[in-house]
């Protein structure tokens, strides 16, 4: 079982130009959610997904737009991307979303930085 | 907004025990978790509080005040494996997490 891949590992990406980060869970939890994490601030919520087919705003949901088609896979695009979202993004999911006990489970992550 | 404070950086000796504490102010609380996040890697599982007391799982307890918006992860016989970030990260009212800023623990041989 792989648990959660993200694709990239890693991107150097020109300013104004359109990416999307992959992720993709194979423990079937019903919740997703895409962190960036910038020294000295910790993990951010960028946008998060309950259930397949509903997303959410996290803490910093601007420059970033998601999707949930599936239970498996939730991808992060930077329509335009801009220099200060050079950062390490963070895919997870978790099994019970609204429980105390929900646990995250954390991918690899994707560094990415933009010129 | 969440509030969650934790220190930057501790240093420890090999087998000394290490306590790294969270304070917290959050917009309710269901929960509190601490991740241990080594340099480069995903962030892992280490333990969850939601009722106030000592958690303990083998070398690492966690311990939670409700009360005063406070909480320790402690780390005993410290080995050089334990040299990496942990997380504090408290699931408020919409049951989303917040972190901290993490502190970096060193352990020194």
């Amino acid at each position: 079982i792989a648990g959660i891949t993200q694709a990239p590992t890693s991107q150097i990406l020109a300013a104004g130009r359109r990416m999307t980060l992959r992720c993709t869970q194979d423990m079937r939890h019903n919740a997703m959610y895409w962190y960036r994490q910038d020294l000295g601030l910790g993990l951010r919520l960028i946008h998060y997904s309950n259930t397949a087919g509903t997303t959410g705003k996290g803490e910093v949901p601007d420059g970033y737009s998601v999707s949930r088609a599936n239970t498996d896979d939730f991808p992060l695009t930077l329509a335009s991307a801009v220099p200060s979202q050079t950062s390490v993004y963070f895919c997870a999911s978790s099994d019970s979303p609204g429980s105390g006990t929900d646990t995250q489970y954390f991918g690899p992550g994707t560094r990415l930085t933009v010129l | 907004g969440q509030n969650i404070d934790q220190p930057t950086e501790m240093t420890a000796t090999e087998g000394a025990i290490v306590q790294i504490n969270c304070t917290y102010q959050t917009s309710g609380f269901n929960g509190l978790f601490w991740y241990q996040q080594h340099a480069g890697e995903a962030p892992t599982f280490l333990s969850y509080n939601v009722l106030d007391g000592l958690e303990e799982k083998g070398r690492f307890s966690s311990f939670l005040s409700r009360s005063k918006g406070y909480s320790y992860l402690l780390l005993k016989e410290l080995q050089m494996k334990d040299s990496a970030s942990y997380l504090c990260a408290v699931l408020s009212n919409d049951y989303k997490l917040s972190f901290g800023a993490g502190t970096t623990v060193t352990v020194r041989a």
